[in-house]
């Protein structure tokens, strides 16, 4: 199972929006109802940030908000801030049952 | 508070095997999926392996399918991971990680702190 397509690395300044892209295929995004993302800060255990394309958990700032259109989904933060900075990893279950991460994306807060 | 703490991470030469556990706490251990999945410090997240609640269901990253055997004792609240015919690649951190609900598929809302294994003559 191939990993999802991310950029390495996206960039904004505080207060922006940024939007990272995750391009997978019909066995994986596009199939599926169970797409998420993850951040991670250096060091630490990786968060949900969203779950089941577009749903936040409890305690997640809702400037993190999810899409999903056709074989690709996205995540977009707005205001960004200085605590945002962190990698980003896509995730999404195939029709295999197996699950896949994309490869990660680091975002920079300039 | 949900906890899950890794062990049995270590040194293994190549061709040897390794078992890691996850003890569990703070929630109802049988009543979630649960997984291991690793990254390569500096790199990504990959999921390695998962099993449903009642062990009915249980898949594995092609990599380490035939070599690493996933179990889980609910009695104990625990998660394990058999590896077996380690081979340097598998070197990693691991995390064991909780499941949304019960099914196999959906994604992990708590990590542990992983357990890091090194697989080197």
């Amino acid at each position: 199972q191939s990993a999802l397509t991310q950029p390495a690395s996206v960039s904004g300044s505080p207060g922006q929006s940024i939007t990272i892209f995750c391009t997978g295929t019909s066995s994986d995004i596009g199939g599926s109802n169970y797409v998420s993302w993850y951040q991670q800060h250096p060091g630490k255990a990786p968060k949900l940030m969203i779950f089941d394309v577009s749903n936040r958990p409890s305690g997640v700032s809702n400037r993190f908000s999810g899409f999903k259109f056709g074989n690709t989904a996205s995540l977009t933060i707005s205001g960004l801030q200085a605590e945002d900075e962190a990698d980003y990893y896509c995730f999404s279950s195939t029709d295999r049952s197996t699950l896949v991460f994309g490869g990660g994306t680091k975002l920079t807060v300039l | 508070e949900v906890r899950l703490v890794e062990s049995g991470g270590g040194l293994v030469q190549p061709g040897r095997s390794l078992r890691l556990s996850c003890a569990a706490s703070g929630f109802t251990f049988e009543d979630y999926a649960m997984h291991w999945v690793r990254q390569v410090p500096g790199k990504g997240l990959e999921w390695v392996s998962g099993i449903s609640w009642s062990s009915g269901i249980i898949n594995y990253e092609d990599s380490v399918k035939g070599r690493f055997t996933i179990s889980r004792d609910n009695a104990w609240k625990s998660l394990y991971l058999e590896m077996k015919s380690l081979r340097p690649e598998d070197s990693a951190l691991y995390y064991c990680a909780r499941g949304l609900d019960h099914y196999a598929t959906r994604p992990f809302d708590y990590w542990g702190q992983g357990t890091l294994v090194t697989v080197s003559s």
